[in-house]
C-alpha cells in the first residue's frame, strides 16, 4: 500500500494570497498517476487535477498541479472565498487507490 | 451532465450487510467508465472501497475485499454495493463516483449517505 502524506494540516491564508499544498508518497507513484480535489463541508469531493499536472473540466487556471515519483505539490495562484476548503491528494499508481489525509485551507 | 445518487438504508446493525444503491442518469453505465465506491467516516478523510467496469469486471481495496460485492444492472442503470459482516468501524458518509480505470481518479460524484451502525 503507498501510504500518503499531506502538508501542511491547516493553511491559513487570505484571499488573494497563493497556496502551496504538498503531498509526499511512502513509494514512487507509478506514471506520476496522483490526483488532487477539494472537498466543501457537506458536499462530494471534486476532481481539480489528475495525472499530477492535468486540470480536470471546468477547474479555474488558477489550480496547478507538479511534481513527480514522490513528491507533488497543488498551488492555488490566488485564492478566491471559495477555495478555502479541504484538499485531499489520491494516487491511483498502484492497484490499490489511497487518500492522503489532507489539508484544510482556511481564512487567516 | 452525469449525474449520480446513492440510496438505501441509514441504520445498519452491527454483523449486518449494508447495501447500497447508484442510480446514474444522462449516462448509460453499459457504455464505458467505471464506477466505484469511496467511503469517508465522519470527519475524518477518504477510503477507496472499489470499483467495477463497464463490463463487470471489478476491483477491490485488500482491505475490504472479503466482505464486498460490486455489481451492475444495468437494465435500471444502477450500481450497487453489499459489504457484510459491517461493524462501528463502517459508518461513514459512503459516495459513488464515475472512475477511468480499476484504481483511477473520479470525476462525477454522488452528493453521497450517511449510514450509522447501531443496534
Amino acid at each position: 500500500e503507498i501510504v500518503l502524506t499531506q502538508s501542511p494540516a491547516t493553511l491559513s491564508l487570505s484571499p488573494g494570497e497563493r497556496a502551496t499544498l504538498s503531498c509526499g508518497a511512502s513509494q514512487s507513484v507509478s506514471r506520476n498517476y496522483l490526483a488532487w480535489y477539494q472537498q466543501r463541508p457537506g458536499l462530494a469531493p471534486r476532481l481539480l487535477i489528475y495525472d499530477a499536472s492535468s486540470r480536470a473540466t471546468g477547474i479555474p487556471d488558477r489550480f496547478s498541479g507538479s511534481g513527480s515519483g514522490t513528491d507533488f505539490t497543488l498551488t492555488i495562484s490566488r485564492l478566491e472565498p471559495e477555495d478555502f476548503a479541504m484538499y485531499y491528494c489520491q494516487q491511483y499508481g498502484d492497484s490499490r487507490a489511497t487518500f492522503g489525509p489532507g489539508t484544510k485551507v482556511d481564512i487567516k | 451532465q452525469v449525474q449520480l445518487q446513492e440510496s438505501g438504508p441509514g441504520l445498519v446493525r452491527p454483523s449486518e450487510t449494508l447495501s447500497l444503491t447508484c442510480t446514474v442518469s444522462h449516462y448509460s453505465i453499459s457504455s464505458g467508465y467505471y464506477w466505484g465506491w469511496i467511503r469517508q467516516p465522519p470527519g475524518k478523510g477518504l477510503e477507496w472501497i472499489g470499483t467495477i467496469s463497464h463490463g463487470g469486471g471489478s476491483y477491490f481495496n485488500p482491505s475490504l475485499k472479503s466482505r464486498v460485492t460490486i455489481s451492475l444492472d444495468t437494465s435500471k442503470n444502477q450500481f450497487s454495493l453489499m459489504l457484510t459482516s459491517v461493524t462501528a468501524a463502517d459508518a461513514a458518509v459512503y459516495f459513488c463516483a464515475r472512475g477511468a480505470a480499476g484504481s483511477t481518479w473520479y470525476d462525477c460524484w454522488g452528493q453521497g449517505t450517511l449510514v450509522t451502525v447501531s443496534s
